[in-house]
C-alpha cells in the first residue's frame, strides 16, 4: 500500500513570498492532517478534514494559512505572505475514520524562509 | 490546548541497556496515549499506543500508563544503536475536536555501542 505523499520536499523562499505544499493520503482514508514542526518541537496540528470537510483549524493562523481538500482527496497547504517563523517542516498525516485510528506522516515538506 | 510534557534529553544509554523515556499530561480526562519514533529528517512513525492503566508489551517496548499520576512511559529493553532517535509522546488535544493528535517536545534518545 502506498504511503502518505507530499511534494515539494522541500522549498526555500524569502518573506512575504507565497508559498504552497501538496498531499495524497492513503487511499481510502477519510481524515486528513496538517502538522507544523519546528525544529526540536513536537508537531502542532495546523487543521484536520474529515473527508472534504475541517473538523478543526483553531491552530492554523488564518490571516496567512489556508487549506483546502477538494473531492475528500488530496489537500493543498498555503501560506501568503510567509514569515521567518514559518521555516518548519510540515506534516500530512492520514488515518481512516475511526477514534484511535493509526496516524500515517508523509515524508514532510522542508520550509525555510530567508 | 492540553499539555504533554517530555524531557527533552539526550538521553544516553549503552548498548543492551534498558532505556526508559517519560511523559506527564495535565489533561486527568485523556485516555489514549501513544509512542511515536522520529528518526532525524524522518517523519514519525508509530510505536506503541496505549489505552488503559498498566503495562502493554510489544516485543523490546514496553508501555506504561499511570492515570492516577498522569503519566506515560515507554521502555526499551535491549537497547541497539539502531533505536538512536526522538520520541514522541503524544495524546488526544483533549477539546471536541476530532482525532489529531498533541504531541509532545520529543525525547532525545542515544545508544552508543
Amino acid at each position: 500500500e502506498a504511503g502518505v505523499a507530499q511534494s515539494p520536499r522541500y522549498k526555500i523562499i524569502e518573506k512575504r513570498q507565497s508559498v504552497a505544499f501538496w498531499c495524497n493520503p492513503i487511499s481510502g482514508h477519510a481524515t486528513l492532517y496538517w502538522y507544523q514542526q519546528i525544529l526540536g518541537q513536537g508537531p502542532k496540528l495546523l487543521i484536520q478534514f474529515q473527508n472534504n470537510g475541517v473538523v478543526d483549524d483553531s491552530q492554523l493562523p488564518k490571516d496567512r494559512f489556508s487549506a483546502e481538500r477538494l473531492k475528500g482527496v488530496d489537500s493543498t497547504l498555503k501560506i501568503q505572505p510567509a514569515k521567518l517563523e514559518d521555516s518548519a517542516v510540515y506534516l500530512c498525516a492520514s488515518s481512516l475514520v475511526k477514534y484511535l485510528d493509526t496516524q500515517y506522516f508523509g515524508p514532510g515538506t522542508r520550509l525555510t524562509v530567508l | 490546548q492540553k499539555e504533554v510534557e517530555q524531557n527533552s534529553g539526550p538521553l544516553s544509554v549503552p548498548e543492551g541497556a534498558i532505556a526508559s523515556l517519560n511523559c506527564t499530561y495535565s489533561d486527568r480526562g485523556s485516555q489514549s496515549f501513544f509512542w511515536y519514533r522520529q528518526y532525524s529528517g524522518k517523519s514519525p512513525e508509530l510505536i506503541m499506543s496505549i489505552y488503559s492503566n498498566g503495562d502493554k508489551e510489544d516485543g523490546r517496548f514496553t508501555a506504561q500508563l499511570n492515570k492516577a499520576s498522569q503519566y506515560v512511559s515507554l521502555l526499551i529493553r535491549d537497547s541497539q544503536p539502531s533505536d538512536s532517535a526522538t520520541y514522541l509522546c503524544a495524546g488526544p488535544p483533549g477539546t471536541n475536536s476530532g482525532y489529531a493528535l498533541n504531541f509532545g517536545k520529543g525525547t532525545s534518545l542515544l545508544v552508543t555501542p
